[in-house]
């Protein structure tokens, strides 16, 4: 089993407050992302690291935004909520290098919603 | 853009059968494709990855093929059981490690 962490795994929040939603690996991958996926629909990447003091964003727009201080920490962060900003987001790692190309370990997800 | 295909309906199958997915990309050509499973809830486990120059590639009852010129790969499940129920993802590996995912199949397994 994977060692990614998200907490919290569930979160009801009014329109307007900030939130972070924290993510933390123990297996010292130098690669972290953020996706966001709507039931039945495909992941979308909205940030990526590719390590201490690395962000990009992905595909996705997004308003959050992201920050990579330590290796094993990769927090989202939500100024403002909104009740667009509902969904569940997917924090994952990988291995810098080719040898794995790619395969990515996921943590379980945080339901956000927005009232 | 690239974009995957993947069956959007669901797939019901009898125990004991073999459960084929279907993943099918255009606008790009990948060296490697993985595939992923998600349960409800949860976020996704990877299972297989196979690259551009290997045509199957299989671990213990899953059996993956990737063919560049039709650009598909298929993904089976051989004699397939009741936990094998999930949604089967498909994944294209670009620009390092940034994955381009498919929406999903979902596989339920009927004892």
């Amino acid at each position: 089993e994977a060692d990614i962490y998200q907490t919290p795994r569930y979160l009801v929040i009014g329109t307007g407050k900030k939130i972070t939603l924290e993510c933390s690996q123990t297996m010292g991958h130098d690669k972290m992302y953020w996706y966001q996926q709507d039931p039945g629909m495909e992941l979308h990447l909205i940030h990526y690291s590719y390590g201490v003091n690395s962000t990009e964003k992905g595909d996705l727009s997004s308003e959050s935004t992201v920050s990579r201080i330590r290796t094993e920490h990769f927090p989202l962060t939500l100024e403002s909520a909104r009740p667009s900003h509902t969904s569940q987001y997917l924090c994952a790692s990988s291995e810098l290098g080719d040898l794995k190309a790619g395969e990515q370990y996921f943590g379980p997800g945080t339901r956000l919603t927005v009232t | 853009s690239q974009k995957i295909e993947q069956n959007s309906e669901a797939l019901n199958i009898q125990e004991g059968k073999t459960a084929t997915l279907t993943c099918n990309y255009t606008n790009y050509s990948p060296a490697y494709l993985q595939w992923y499973r998600q349960d409800p809830g949860r976020g996704p486990v990877f299972l297989l990855l196979i690259r551009e120059n290997e045509k199957e590639k299989r671990k213990e009852r899953l059996k993956v093929t990737f063919d560049t010129t039709l650009k598909q790969s298929l993904f089976h499940i051989t004699a397939s059981q009741p936990a094998d129920s999930a949604t089967y993802l498909c994944a294209l590996v670009r620009d390092g490690n940034k994955l381009v995912f498919g929406a999903g199949t979902i596989l339920r397994v009927k004892s």
